[in-house]
């Protein structure tokens, strides 16, 4: 089976722009979660996607957004860039069996906010 | 609440020596505890997971780690240290099934090994 995959697995913003970042689960796995891993916070939850409702959410503000469709592939949005948002963006996912937090991650998009 | 303290941010061994790395967790529930190790430019691997079968658990690569309720702790160790096991670290506790899959990670530990 093929892992996570995620896309792109590098990305240049500027300061107010905003950007999409893509995740493609293991096949047949239908729970999808984003960390955000930065060097002075480390690892923090985002959010959580089960069969396209968010069912958990972290404590970011609402600039951090994202969806997941029906085939499971999810996507996390970030408008208006600021400086503080550069970091590593890491997708997991899991499959209903698995303890709960037990996942498989992806190798993460590194995003530069210039 | 949950939280995860993990003591040292950097560790360093010789190959051959004990690797043992700290993990100390706060949980108001009955926590499922992992630990994940991170490779340069890689996301994170699943060594091992903690879900109440048995207090010791044995993961990927000789890797093990003990539950210790009275310690509220679980910490992870190897025999023998390997060149390849030089990574970072992160202890993790799970919310459980009211939180799904939301994990708090601690801080991580960063693994060197020298010849």
């Amino acid at each position: 089976k093929a892992g996570v995959t995620q896309t792109p697995r590098y990305l240049i913003k500027t300061r107010g722009q905003q950007v999409t970042l893509s995740c493609s689960p293991i096949s047949g796995h239908r729970s999808v979660s984003w960390y955000q891993q930065t060097p002075g916070q480390g690892l923090q939850f985002l959010f959580e996607y089960f069969s396209e409702t968010q069912r958990n959410k972290g404590n970011f503000p609402g600039r951090f957004s994202g969806r997941q469709f029906s085939n499971s592939r999810s996507e996390m949005n970030v408008s208006t860039l600021e400086l503080g948002d550069s970091a590593l963006y890491l997708c997991a996912s899991s499959t209903p069996g698995q303890a709960p937090g037990e996942q498989y991650f992806g190798p993460g998009t590194r995003l530069t906010v210039t | 609440a949950q939280s995860v303290t993990q003591l040292g941010s950097h560790v360093s061994v010789s190959e051959g020596a004990l690797v043992l790395l700290r993990c100390n967790y706060s949980s108001s529930v009955p926590p499922y505890l992992f630990w994940y190790v991170q490779y340069p430019n890689q996301g994170l691997q699943l060594l091992l997971k903690y879900t109440s079968a048995a207090t010791l658990v044995k993961g990927i690569n000789g890797f093990e780690a003990e539950f210790k309720k009275s310690e509220t702790s679980f910490h992870l160790t190897k025999p023998s240290a390997h060149m390849s096991d030089a990574a970072e670290y992160f202890c993790a506790v799970s919310a459980g099934s009211g939180g799904y899959n939301k994990l708090i990670f601690g801080a991580g530990t960063r693994l060197a090994v020298h010849p």
